[in-house]
């Protein structure tokens, strides 16, 4: 069964604490694998896509870095401006889109 | 990347009313876009795919008379929550792909 899991469901970090959210995944055929940031009552905003094991995009404090089986998002000395909840999506060979639950995370200052 | 505009952000409405929410892709042009619901702390549930030119297909559970799809042009559909009740307030996203998926702001629906 296609799914996506992600770990923790929240993370509470000091701001300059750097840590990692976990995105497992299971599926047909990976097309791709995306991260989005979501901040409360708005539309899930694109930050990364994945397409092959290995591949890693960096874009400011965040840096993705993809296997056969999960996806990690390392945020790097985070500021409380990166706190809100971050989604992992998967696009199968079928050309649907699986998300996982997300991880709130929260940057305290 | 892609902008998807959604409208209106907001809306309250009566029970019995029904609700027209509308998604635009503004800068491309999608002969599909998606729509989603979204409760709180929980992830987004497609609720169905909306097909430009033809009907929409609807996911197992989403009742196709209550939410009407409409996609009229390659850049505009429409979800309209009809005979809304309390039950159908909830965060309403839709979307639409180019390379990745590029979402709305959503509309928060709360029905009285």
């Amino acid at each position: 069964e296609d799914q996506v899991t992600q770990s923790p469901e929240a993370l509470r970090l000091q701001e300059g604490e750097s840590s990692s959210l976990n995105c497992s995944y299971t599926v047909s055929g990976l097309r791709g694998l995306f991260w989005y940031r979501q901040d409360p009552g708005k539309g899930p905003e694109f930050l990364f896509t994945l397409y092959s094991a290995g591949e890693e995009k960096e874009k400011e404090r965040l840096k993705a870095t993809l296997t056969k089986k999960e996806s990690f998002l390392h945020i790097t000395a985070p500021k409380p401006e990166d706190s809100a909840t971050y989604l992992c999506a998967v696009l199968s060979n079928f050309n649907k889109f699986y998300f996982g639950s997300g991880t709130k995370l929260n940057v305290k200052p | 990347g892609a902008v998807v505009s959604q409208h209106p952000s907001r809306v309250i409405c009566k029970s019995g009313t029904s609700v027209k929410i509308e998604c635009r892709s503004l800068d491309f042009q999608a002969t599909t876009m998606f729509w989603y619901r979204q409760f709180p702390k929980q992830s987004l549930m497609l609720m169905a795919t909306s097909n430009e030119g033809s009907k929409a297909t609807y996911e197992q559970g989403v009742e196709k008379d209550k939410f009407l799809i409409n996609h009229a042009s390659l850049t505009l559909s429409t979800l309209t929550v009809t005979s809304a009740h309390p039950e159908d307030s909830s965060f309403y996203i839709c979307s639409a792909r180019q390379g990745a998926e590029f979402f709305g702001p959503g509309t928060r629906l709360t029905v009285l």
